[in-house]
């Protein structure tokens, strides 16, 4: 099972939106809207910031959004804030009950 | 509320193996599937497999199918992931996280990490 395929880095300044994209296939992110994006600061453990596509857990704010189209998710940042600057991570399920994990995003606040 | 306390870090020789625990508490340690997810230094997120606490049923990636062996004693509510015939490679963070079918099944809680370095 390759790795989903995310932009290495995106940057932005605050206030600006950003999108970062997650590219698969029909076997996993094409397939299924089981897709789920993560947050990850240095040191730390990921947090789930949207699962199902497009859905915030309780605690997330608005300004993270989801969406898909064909075989590629995207996760959208509105009004970028300094406290965004993080790695992200998609992560899909797949055929065979297995899951997979996008490659990262490094976003920068500029 | 729902916590996954995992093992310390581990120094190991190649071609050792090492055992790494996950003790869930806050929740029903048996209603929830626990994944494995590594992250060598540096790098992003791999995932390794599954075990539902409940039936002990599992799934291996299949980058780790012969080395990984993950299993679990509910009277501890506690999983382990061993893994065995380390290499340089096997460098990395291993977390454990849980799955719940209410956020459609990703992984909604991580513990904080155990550190295995594989050094000669």
């Amino acid at each position: 099972q390759s790795a989903l395929t995310q932009p290495a880095s995106v940057s932005g300044s605050p206030g600006q939106s950003i999108t970062i994209s997650c590219t698969g296939t029909s076997s996993d992110v094409g397939g299924y809207n089981y897709v789920s994006w993560y947050q990850q600061f240095p040191g730390k453990a990921p947090k789930l910031i949207l699962y199902e596509v497009r859905n915030r857990p309780s605690g997330v704010p608005h300004r993270f959004s989801g969406s898909k189209s064909g075989n590629t998710a995207s996760l959208t940042i509105s009004g970028l804030q300094a406290e965004d600057e993080a790695d992200y991570y998609c992560s899909s399920y797949t055929t065979s009950s297995s899951r997979v994990f996008g490659t990262g995003t490094k976003v920068t606040v500029l | 509320q729902v916590q996954l306390v995992q093992s310390g870090a581990e120094v190991k020789k190649p071609g050792a193996s090492v055992k790494v625990s996950c003790k869930g508490s806050g929740y029903t340690f048996t209603g929830f599937y626990l994944h494995w997810v590594r992250q060598a230094p540096g790098q992003g997120l791999e995932w390794m497999g599954w075990i539902n606490p409940d039936s002990d049923d599992t799934q291996v990636g299949e980058n780790f199918q012969g080395r990984v062996t993950m299993t679990r004693d509910t009277s501890i509510n506690t999983a382990y992931m061993e893994m065995t015939r380390l290499t340089s490679d096997d460098t990395a963070v291993y977390y454990c996280a849980r799955v719940d079918l209410v956020v459609g099944w990703s992984f909604d809680a991580w513990g904080q990490g155990s550190l295995i370095t594989v050094s000669s």
